[in-house]
């Protein structure tokens, strides 16, 4: 069983700072996926990444297989980047993804 | 730009009533999936489903859920008998080529059991 565990739980932050959210996971996987959950309840696919580093915009997610760990990083924050991430793992051959309690950002202009 | 939706936004129903969540998938996606969070909690997966059949269950998707898709557009979950512990945001998502592919999330349908 894939076990994710996120940190921090909360950040706090002001406007423009740079922001990092850690991801680890405990076996191999195939992908790994950051979510962001707006305050709503709406749930976005931000990456999908399974080596290296993505980059879209002012998010970048980095991740390293050996170590079984991912970041997140948000360049020059905003407050509308207040929201909750989540990063989601598989097991290898299998379909159920196993999702980390998320960490609530909060930008603060 | 094509989305998942899901249909209701809000449910409201007695303990021990029937429910049906409903959710269109995006068209050419192959892979359906339910996921449900409890307020306050972590998303948890209920149940994958590819081929017309399931591909994975957790542990919670016992014998009072089950899933179907009645024709080619629609991808339903149905709990039989709703416990009060069955109140959650159940989200539907759909990926093209399994869980190693983005998945599209639907907005999500809050249930409240009374």
């Amino acid at each position: 069983k894939n076990e994710v565990e996120q940190s921090p739980q909360n950040l706090t932050a002001q406007e423009g700072e740079f922001i990092t959210i850690n991801c680890s996971y405990s076996v191999g996987i195939s992908a790994l996926h950051w979510l962001q959950q707006h305050p709503g309840g709406g749930i976005v696919s931000l990456f999908m990444l399974s080596s290296g580093k993505k980059k879209h915009g002012r998010l970048i997610a980095t991740i390293n297989i050996q170590e079984k760990h991912s970041s997140l990083h948000i360049t020059a924050s905003h407050p509308r980047d207040s929201a909750v991430y989540i990063c989601a793992g598989p097991n290898f051959g299998n379909e159920k993804l196993t999702f980390g309690t998320g960490t609530r950002l909060t930008i603060i202009p | 730009e094509p989305e998942v939706t899901q249909t209701p936004s809000h449910q409201v129903t007695q303990m021990g009533q029937e429910v049906i969540l409903r959710c269109v998938p995006i068209s050419n996606h192959l892979y359906f999936y339910w996921y449900r969070q409890i307020l306050g909690q972590k998303v948890e997966f209920l149940v994958s489903f590819y081929n017309n059949e399931i591909s994975e269950k957790s542990e919670i998707f016992d014998d009072q859920f089950s899933v179907e898709r009645p024709d080619g557009s629609n991808f339903t979950l149905k709990i039989r008998s709703t416990k009060l512990e069955d109140s959650a945001m159940y989200f539907c998502a759909s990926s093209g080529s399994g869980v190693s592919d983005e998945q599209f999330f639907g907005p999500g349908t809050r249930l409240t059991v009374l």
